[in-house]
């Protein structure tokens, strides 16, 4: 089956810096990368997704790349604020009607202040 | 906020004993996905189900039973608690059509004894 391996496993950047934290998956029929974040204690909420036929994708200070090639996928964010502080998690699917995701382990993500 | 409500929100139980929880819906989704939690290993998918009555198996499904008789409620099932199954359960939901996203409920934490 699919493994998706994620790094760093925590990450701490000063406010205003950018963020990139990176997924490899291994199933090279995967085509559906979605991003969630999740506050402590909280649900895990969708920010960004992106589709195998297109390589960038951006919204406002976030944006994902995808490598098909490389089997890789990595999420930037830019102008960090306090509130980004989350644990981060990257995903991967098959093609399909009910799609089987795969999670990475996260990133804890810290923004100093 | 996606309409899911997932019951009880917490619970502790003693090892052996039966525990059902409950995720509910008001989209009128037709995909329905369990979801265990643990630290170090991301979201790790248990059943999902794709229509009334129609359930499949996910990545760690053993220990675990699930059932769908109605279009807004899928339940989970520990026949028979044991330890390694304490862990915070997501529901997620998605709809039909290509490439739509899963969101997710607020968990329920479970403690087994």
């Amino acid at each position: 089956g699919e493994n998706v391996e994620q790094h760093p496993s925590t990450l701490s950047v000063q406010e205003g810096d950018s963020a990139v934290i990176k997924c490899t998956y291994s199933d090279s029929a995967s085509n559906y990368f979605p991003w969630y974040k999740q506050e402590l204690g909280k649900r895990p909420q969708l920010i960004i997704d992106i589709r195998s036929n297109v390589g960038e994708k951006k919204d406002q200070r976030i944006a994902v790349t995808l490598n098909k090639t490389a089997k890789h996928f990595s999420l930037h964010i830019t102008e960090t604020q306090p509130e980004d502080s989350a644990v981060y998690f990257c995903a991967a699917s098959i093609a399909g009607s009910a799609r089987q995701l795969t999670f990475g382990s996260g990133t804890q993500l810290t923004v100093l202040p | 906020d996606a309409g899911i409500t997932q019951s009880p929100r917490h619970k502790v139980t003693e090892t052996g004993t039966p525990v059902t929880l409950r995720c509910h819906q008001t989209e009128n989704h037709r995909y329905m996905y369990w979801y265990r939690q643990d630290p170090g290993h991301g979201l790790r998918l248990i059943h999902y189900s794709y229509g009334v009555k129609d359930t499949d198996k996910g990545e760690v499904s053993d220990g675990y039973s699930v059932s769908r008789s109605k279009t807004e409620d899928f339940l989970l099932t520990l026949e028979s608690a044991t330890s390694s199954q304490t862990s915070v359960y997501f529901c997620a939901i998605s709809g039909t059509g290509v490439d739509q996203p899963q969101h997710f409920g607020d968990g329920t934490r479970l403690s087994i004894l």
